[in-house]
Formats: structure tokens, C-alpha cells, sequence
């Protein structure tokens, strides 16, 4: 079983729509969550940190829960720049800090 | 956000030669940089962490003696391919790992190597 699965998609929505992502990780000892967004044939950037709380970034919202080993990321009003391929990454536990990504959903915001 | 550059950001090289790849981080020192991997429509696959001043730690299947990593200076990683065969074409990413507040990494814009 992978370390972190996503659903690949892709995901097509128009334009203004409300589209969430899910994920999935293995390892319950793991302790940072983030999600990031790569761009075709660029690096990945972070989007945003997830914590058990919740958080929201404008029109970007993350939910985490620990119990559940699951990630959320849902996009509200969807623009055309926010099509991108969008990762989910976990840090194992203990003291290191590599990344452990997902495949990746990939999102297509079309007019 | 912090700035970290690679070099070179493609190459295309013949079976059998080395290529070195260089990620710097521009505006902090990084005592840990990473390593990844990722081949089309696949994640980024983690192949060693490396570590300034000491050895890298290698993932388990990557070669330790194929994918040379140096991280002599806090702000630069080198990453080596020796004998670089066809099925070492890929997408190679470094991140520099800034330590504050909270831990971030910041990712290079890759390199692509193809070899012929």
C-alpha cells in the first residue's frame, strides 16, 4: 500500500464551481501534512499547511483528521489559473523531514 | 517565499556520461537539502537526503555510488549521475529545508535529464 494515495482524477470543473480533494495516508505516526501544487513540467510549491484544526486560506480550505489518516483540500469558486496538479505530503514521524508525496490529483478549471 | 535555483534546468547527454546537477539556496543557509525524483505522471519519489558537512543518507534502491550527492557549503548540493543510462531520464528536484518557526522545504525548478 502506498504511503500517501490520492484520487488521480482528473478532476474537470467550470469555472466558479466547488471542488474538494481527498487523501489518504499510512503511516499514523506521520506529523506534518501540507499541500502542494505543481504546474506542468515545473516544481511543486506549497499551497498550504493542514492542521487537525482546519484551515483556510482564502478560497482554500484544509481539514485534516488524524483518526481517520485522512486530508482534505477544497477549492471554493474556482479560477482558471487554479488548474494544476495538486499533491498531498505527509512528513513521517520521528526526526526527519523528508516529504512523502502523492501522485497527485490533477484539476482542470475550464470557462 | 524563500528562493532556491538548479543548474542546469535541462540536459541531454549520451549514454554512458556523468552529468552534475547543482541546487543552491539563494537566501538562507540549509543545512539539509533533499533529492527527488519524479518520472511522467509519477509523485516525486524521495532519493536521498543530504546532509552539509556529512555523508547523505540514500533511500533504500537508490545507489549510493550512481547518484553522487556532495553538500560541501550551506547553500549548495550537488547531485552527480554517473554513467547515466536511458532509464535515468527524469525529472530530478532538489528542496532546501529552511528551519524556523516551522520547517519548510523549498523546491529548485528541476532539471530535466534525457539520455540518449
Amino acid at each position: 500500500r502506498k504511503e500517501v494515495e490520492q484520487d488521480p482524477g482528473p478532476f474537470n470543473v467550470p469555472e466558479g464551481a466547488t471542488v474538494a480533494f481527498n487523501c489518504t495516508y499510512s503511516n499514523s505516526a506521520s506529523q506534518s501534512f501540507f499541500w502542494y501544487r505543481q504546474d506542468c513540467r515545473k516544481e511543486p510549491k506549497l499551497l498550504m499547511s493542514v492542521y487537525s484544526s482546519g484551515n483556510e486560506d482564502g478560497r482554500f480550505t484544509a481539514q485534516l483528521n488524524r483518526a481517520s489518516q485522512y486530508i482534505s483540500l477544497l477549492i471554493r469558486d474556482s479560477k482558471l489559473s487554479d488548474s494544476a496538479t495538486y499533491l498531498c505530503v505527509v512528513t513521517p514521524g520521528g526526526s526527519g523531514y523528508a516529504l512523502n508525496f502523492g501522485k497527485g490529483t490533477s484539476l482542470l478549471v475550464t470557462p | 517565499g524563500a528562493v532556491v535555483s538548479q543548474h542546469p534546468s535541462w540536459v541531454i547527454c549520451k549514454s554512458g556520461t556523468s552529468v552534475k546537477i547543482e541546487c543552491r539556496s539563494l537566501d538562507f543557509q540549509a543545512t539539509t537539502m533533499f533529492w527527488y525524483r519524479q518520472f511522467p505522471k509519477q509523485s516525486l519519489m524521495l532519493m536521498a537526503t543530504s546532509n552539509e558537512g556529512s555523508k547523505a543518507t540514500y533511500e533504500q534502491g537508490v545507489e549510493k555510488d550512481k547518484f553522487l550527492i556532495n553538500h560541501a557549503s550551506l547553500t549548495l548540493s550537488t547531485l552527480t549521475v554517473t554513467s547515466a543510462h536511458p532509464e535515468d531520464s527524469s525529472f530530478y528536484i532538489c528542496s532546501a529545508l529552511r528551519r524556523g518557526n516551522q520547517e519548510t522545504q523549498y523546491f529548485g525548478p528541476g532539471t530535466r535529464l534525457l539520455v540518449l
